[in-house]
């Protein structure tokens, strides 16, 4: 059965970057699936981060992407998160998520547990 | 990117049909999904590719789509039913879309 658990530190300062890790088990991180983040802020909806298709390709969400980048470590099957300058406004549960397979890239079909991250100074 | 819009919230009386819609040009093209979420918890896959299902969820969900707008039915609302529900695509910029989501309350 496959597993996504997301890990990092819970506060972050404002300015600082916010690191997330993604640990992927019960399958594989290079197999046939974009592997990405949405995040939501405390009694709002979902926002989606980022995704990216192994080895490489990326796809982001335009109002975030001067400020993400995305990675993935097949060794280690993970995925990385790092938002840089980051203010109050990107306090939320951030979620490591599976899409669908290549062709049905608009799905999510598997949820991490969610990581909760507050911005302070 | 585009958006996908939702009523934010409906009620539905116990063992009664309730249906949730989502709408947004991008559905033209490409299929929704539809998610469950309770609070605390991670949002879960409910309804995919218009009308699939996975496995473990009732067949009590359903969905549909017809132009512009995607539904999602509950037939027969259970007390365990009450969440909020998002629909969620894609658009022809690989942007992942979110609807703001229907609270459902079941009565």
């Amino acid at each position: 059965q496959l597993q996504l658990q997301e890990s990092g530190p819970g506060l972050v300062k404002t300015s600082e970057t916010l690191s997330l890790t993604c640990t992927v088990s019960g399958g594989s991180i290079s197999s046939n699936y974009y592997w990405g983040w949405v995040r939501q802020p405390p009694g709002k909806g979902l926002e989606w981060i980022a995704s990216i298709f192994y080895p490489g390709y990326t796809h982001f969400n335009s109002s975030l992407r001067s400020r993400v980048t995305i990675s993935v470590d097949a060794s280690e099957n993970q995925i990385s998160l790092k938002l840089n300058s980051v203010t109050a406004s990107d306090t939320a549960v951030y979620y490591c998520a599976r899409h669908g397979d290549h062709a049905d890239y608009g799905k999510i079909d598997n949820w991490g547990q969610g990581t909760l991250v507050t911005v302070s100074s | 990117s585009s958006e996908l819009t939702q009523d934010p919230a409906v009620s539905v009386a116990l063992g009664q049909t309730v249906r949730i819609t989502c709408q947004g040009d991008s559905l033209r093209t490409f299929y929704a999904s539809w998610y469950q979420q309770k609070p605390g918890q991670a949002p879960i896959l409910v309804i995919y590719d218009k009308t699939g299902r996975p496995s473990g969820i009732p067949d009590r969900f359903s969905g549909s789509s017809s132009g512009n707008t995607a539904s999602l039915t509950i037939t027969g609302a259970q007390a365990e039913d009450e969440a909020d529900y998002y629909c969620g695509s894609r658009d022809s910029s690989a942007n992942v879309i979110f609807g703001g989501g229907t609270k459902v309350t079941v009565l």
